[in-house]
């Protein structure tokens, strides 16, 4: 029921680009994306919809394949600050429960 | 400035006291939530609450309690503290009435049980 992440995790270099995919097993109404730096609480950074309605960042980007319960999330021209471990979060068609994926530790080196 | 709050941050305490956990936000949310993490793992949401005196349980059975009196508190109780309820406790909240709310994280409580 927990949606799955990949990779589990990311190193990059400043200026280069990663995708962080999110992938359930359950129809989905929506999906988040969390950010959580080490010692500190999640930040919330999108929202996409079933339907195609979304809100969040101007500089990250998601998509959302309802059809095959995945997301994803790109992080273009990475900063130092984008660095933390990311978590997607699945609300199923059936239910309003907010499920939390495995994670994707992103690190970014100067 | 609307923000959320958890108090206390850290807490070290022996096995088979009892313990709340101090939740509140100041954003006049309807929908809250506490979410058990260990550290670098995933978060599993233990309780949530659609408003006043409304509570549920969420998908990782705890032995703690919540109750939901004001809109703006919502605090986690363990009667009898045991070393396996060592970890961090978050709190967070968001619109009900908005589609594309988010969930807003409070920073947190440490606990361990010794």
């Amino acid at each position: 029921q927990q949606p799955v992440q990949s990779p589990q995790a990311v190193i990059l270099r400043e200026g280069e680009d990663a995708v962080i995919n999110c992938s359930s097993s359950k129809a989905l109404y929506s999906v988040h994306w969390y950010r959580q730096k080490h010692g500190e609480a999640p930040v919330f950074l999108m929202i996409l919809l079933k339907g195609g309605e979304q809100k969040g960042h101007e500089k990250i980007s998601a998509s959302f394949n309802e059809k095959k319960q995945q997301s994803s999330l790109y992080l273009t021209a990475s900063q130092l600050s984008y660095s933390g471990t990311y978590f997607c979060g699945t609300v199923g068609s059936f239910t309003d429960k907010l499920i939390f994926g495995t994670g994707t530790r992103l690190q970014v080196f100067p | 400035e609307a923000d959320i709050y958890q108090t206390p941050r850290y807490l070290v305490i022996g096995t088979g006291k009892k313990i709340t956990l101090e939740c509140s936000q100041t954003m006049g949310h309807d929908k809250m939530y506490w979410y058990q993490q260990d550290p670098g793992m995933e978060l599993h949401l233990i309780h949530y609450s659609y408003g006043v005196n409304s509570t549920e349980k969420g998908d990782l059975s705890s032995e703690s309690t919540v109750s939901r009196i004001r809109t703006e508190h919502f605090p986690l109780t363990l009667e009898s503290a045991r070393p396996s309820h060592t970890s961090q406790y978050l709190c967070a909240s968001s619109d009900l009435r908005d589609v594309l709310s988010g969930q807003y994280f409070g920073p947190g409580t440490r606990l361990t049980v010794t």
